[in-house]
Order: structure tokens, then sequence, then C-alpha cells
């Protein structure tokens, strides 16, 4: 069974980098997509991106100058940072596993709660 | 991008009830929706795909309809544990987009 985790620092300080990091177990993070969605509280989801395990990457227009996003294979993890942040980024970031049905997303990981505040 | 509505915002039913929500898109995207469940405090949980094919695992109590602009998720007979929010999501043109809920509350 395929498991996601994400960590990183619940606490980001405004104009700070948010970091994160995604952890696949139970399955290879090779020959698949791998997405980090966001969803600020109370509220919906948003995409922010994905990235292939060989390392492309296609990014959310709205937020494409701020998001890089990287993959080690030899690690089974893949990561997110969000610069230049603000409040408007305080969210529940998860990672999430492109489904083989399409751009959709069959595994997620429980979510990292980021507070954007000095 | 492409702008999913969902309606109703809230929907109250009793346990046992069939219940239908719509999700409409701003423009076609073919078959390319899917729709999830997600609990409070949880990461959503993947339903239907291709806007009607069953992810495996999922009860048949639940299936999905509809292409182009207009698409529905049916739950045939509400079981307790079915009552929270649902989302939509298209995968037609990215950036993928996602409804903004729909929550099924008791009635």
């Amino acid at each position: 069974q395929v498991q996601l985790q994400e960590s990183g620092p619940g606490l980001v300080k405004p104009s700070e980098t948010l970091s994160l990091t995604c952890t696949v177990s139970g399955g290879s993070i090779s020959s698949y997509y791998w997405s980090w969605i966001r969803q600020p509280p109370g509220k919906g989801l948003e995409c922010i991106g994905y990235i292939y395990y060989s390392g492309s990457t296609n990014y959310n227009p709205s937020l494409d100058s701020r998001v890089t996003m990287s993959v080690d294979t030899s690690r089974n993890q893949f990561s997110l940072r969000l610069s230049s942040v603000t409040a408007a980024d305080t969210a529940v970031y998860y990672c999430a596993r492109k489904s083989t049905g399409g751009w959709c997303f069959d595994y997620w990981g429980q979510g990292a709660l980021v507070t954007v505040s000095s | 991008d492409i702008q999913m509505t969902q309606s109703p915002s809230t929907l109250s039913a009793s346990v046992g009830d069939r219940v239908t929500i719509t999700c409409r898109a701003s423009q076609s995207i073919s078959r390319w929706l899917a729709w999830y469940q997600q609990k409070p405090g949880k990461a959503p949980k993947l339903l239907i795909y291709k806007a009607s094919s069953l992810e495996s695992g999922v009860p048949s109590r639940f299936s999905g309809s509809g292409s182009g602009t207009e698409f529905t998720l049916t739950i045939s007979s509400l079981h307790p544990d079915d009552f929270t929010t649902y989302y939509c999501q298209q995968y037609n043109a990215y950036p993928w987009t996602f409804g903004q809920g729909t929550k099924v509350e008791i009635k």
C-alpha cells in the first residue's frame, strides 16, 4: 500500500520560503507523476503543480514565479519550495500521486498545516 | 482557468436518502472529471474518475455521470459515513481546478 507523508516547518515568517518534503513508502517514486495541492483553512483545493520522477515539472501559472519542485529518487522523496510567502499562503499542503486513470489523485498524504505569521 | 461550480453548497438529507450533487464547468471538459470525498481533518479520497469510473474499493452506492459541462455525483442510499464534503475536479486543461465543495449534512 502506497503511503505519502509530508514533513517540514509548520510556521514560516512572511517573505521567507516555505519548504516541504513528501516521503513515499510502500512503492517506488519512479514512473509516476507527483503533485502538491493546498487547501486554505475552511476553503477549497488548489493545485500547486506537479513533478515527474525524471525531474520535469509543471507549475500552476498563478504561483509559477514562486514555486520550485524537486525529486530525489534515491530517497523516494519529492519536495516543494514556495518563496516570498504571505498570510495568503497559510494552508494545509498535501502531496499526492497522479492516478493511472488520468490527472486526478489516488494517493494523498495526510497533509501538513503551514502557517505564515511573524 | 476552467471554473468549476458545484450545487448545492450544502445539502440536508437523511440516512437512506438518494442524493445528487451537480458540478458545472465553465467550458467543455469532455469526461475528464473526478469526484472526491473529504472528511474533516483528512485528505480527499478519490471516488470517481473519468466522470463515471468507480475507483477501486469505493462502494457501489456512489456513481457519476455527465460529459461536456455538466456532471453529477449520486449516492443511491446515504450511509452515516457519507455525511461529509464532496469536491469535483476537472483535468481537461491545466491548471487542474476543483469545485468549491458540497457539504452533505444530516437533516
